[in-house]
């Protein structure tokens, strides 16, 4: 079964403070995809990034930055110099690509309230 | 383009009154879904569409129906709304079963059961 555990629930920054949000997972499959969400205090849900299970490449997106280490079964999100923008519920999710109903189904975790103080 | 458009946005229900949550997308995805959203709980599906007349269960079905008579449109209804049923829901889909397409999520919808 697929899981994926967010241990962060609640991190609180300072403005310009480097934040890691952490995420682990748990799957069965050889192949998955790996997302990750934000959730602003508007409600709704924006993608930030996709990753294959083949591609452990990390990447950076602006200030935004993604670790995938297949080796710990970890996706850990960095956003760098936080802004108060930033503040929002952030989601890490699962996709199993392997065969039968499961992959048409992104197993989230209970995400990480992030805030960020002026 | 829209994307994926959900109607209500807000919604209040006494229990046991029913109601339909709609989803439309119109980016021709064959892969639509339903998921719950509560505090603490992360999303949950509820229920999913590979395409038009299939559907199946997700995690949490139980309390909800959906059917789907065209690519476009995935509603979720509720025969008989309760209180354990309050929380906001969101439909999303897909143009590929396994994850690579990515998902686009409606913008949601809160309902309250009194």
């Amino acid at each position: 079964a697929q899981k994926v555990t967010q241990a962060q629930t609640e991190i609180s920054v300072v403005e310009k403070e480097d934040v890691t949000l952490d995420c682990v997972y748990e799957t069965r499959d050889t192949t998955y995809y790996l997302f990750w969400y934000k959730q602003p205090p508007s409600g709704e849900l924006v993608f930030l990034i996709r990753r294959n299970s083949f591609d452990e490449q990390n990447e950076i997106s602006g200030r935004y930055s993604w670790n995938f280490q297949k080796s710990t079964s970890s996706f850990n999100f960095t956003i760098t110099a936080s802004q108060v923008v930033d503040s929002a519920v952030y989601f890490c999710a699962l996709s199993e690509a392997g065969s039968g109903g499961s992959n048409y189904k992104l197993t989230f975790g209970k995400g990480t309230l992030l805030t960020v103080n002026p | 383009n829209a994307g994926v458009t959900q109607t209500p946005k807000f919604q209040v229900l006494k229990t046991g009154q029913s109601m339909t949550l709609q989803c439309a997308q119109d980016m021709n995805h064959e892969y639509m879904s339903w998921y719950r959203q509560d505090p603490g709980m992360g999303l949950r599906l509820i229920h999913y569409s590979v395409g038009a007349g299939i559907t199946d269960q997700g995690e949490v079905p139980n309390g909800y129906n959906v059917s789907r008579s065209t690519t476009e449109d995935f509603p979720l209804r509720l025969l008989s709304a309760a209180p354990s049923q309050t929380s906001v829901y969101f439909c999303a889909s897909s143009y590929a079963p396994r994850g690579w397409g990515g998902y686009t999520f409606g913008s949601g919808t809160r309902l309250t059961v009194v």
